[in-house]
């Protein structure tokens, strides 16, 4: 089983939708999640981490974590066609000296 | 965000030649670093995590004595590939964070070619 677990898509949405992403995680003592975005040939940039359980706003990006079903969201509202890119689910655990990343989700956002 | 800077951008290297590649934190004291390996429309595979003087701890299938890994200082760490080969070809990117901090800051990655 890998450790974080996303959806590869493509998910495609409409210029100005809600685009929702979604991470599962296998290890309950994982601490802390992140959600990074990445454009084709480029490196990953942090978006938004989230510690504790619930929903954590910044702009138009709501992360949400729920540790019971080991599950982390990131929701982009009046998506974009520039938030196109693949975004990537990360948790940590002990002594957040280890990253486990997901796959990868890749977003269309079509003008 | 905290910046971190990785160097050089894209090397091609011959067959049999080592190459180094640095990253460096540049405002912040990076007590932790990791570097990843990342081949095409594949996700970032975690190759060794160093902390500051002290030995990199390699994951599961990366050859220590391949990849070398070096944190002398809390601002520079350094992957040198050697005896690079085509296999070894892929996008390397380095990843820093600071004692303060649980969020990791990425370098820009290095786009290696080994001909």
């Amino acid at each position: 089983q890998k450790e974080v677990e996303q959806n590869s898509g493509p998910l495609s949405v409409p210029e100005g939708a809600i685009a929702s992403l979604n991470c599962t995680y296998s290890d309950r003592v994982s601490q802390s999640f992140f959600w990074y975005r990445q454009y084709s040939g480029k490196s990953p940039e942090l978006i938004m981490s989230i510690y504790s359980n619930g929903d954590k706003e910044d702009g138009r990006f709501t992360a949400q974590l729920n540790k019971a079903s080991q599950y982390v969201s990131l929701l982009i509202r009046d998506s974009q066609p520039s938030d196109s890119a693949t975004y990537l689910c990360a948790v940590t655990r002990g002594n957040f000296n280890k990253f486990y990343f997901g796959s990868g989700t890749k977003l269309n956002v079509k003008p | 965000g905290a910046v971190v800077s990785q160097h050089p951008s894209r090397v091609i290297c011959k067959s049999g030649t080592s190459v180094k590649i640095e990253c460096r934190s540049l405002d912040f004291q990076a007590t932790t670093m990791f570097w990843y390996r990342q081949f095409p429309k594949q996700s970032l595979m975690l190759m060794a995590t160093s902390n500051e003087g002290s030995k990199a701890t390699y994951e599961q299938g990366v050859e220590k004595d391949k990849f070398l890994i070096n944190h002398a200082s809390l601002t520079l760490s350094t992957l040198t590939v050697t005896s690079a080969h085509p296999e070894d070809s892929s996008f390397y990117i380095c990843s820093a964070r600071d004692r303060a901090n649980t969020e990791a800051f990425f370098g820009q990655g290095t786009r290696l070619t080994v001909v």
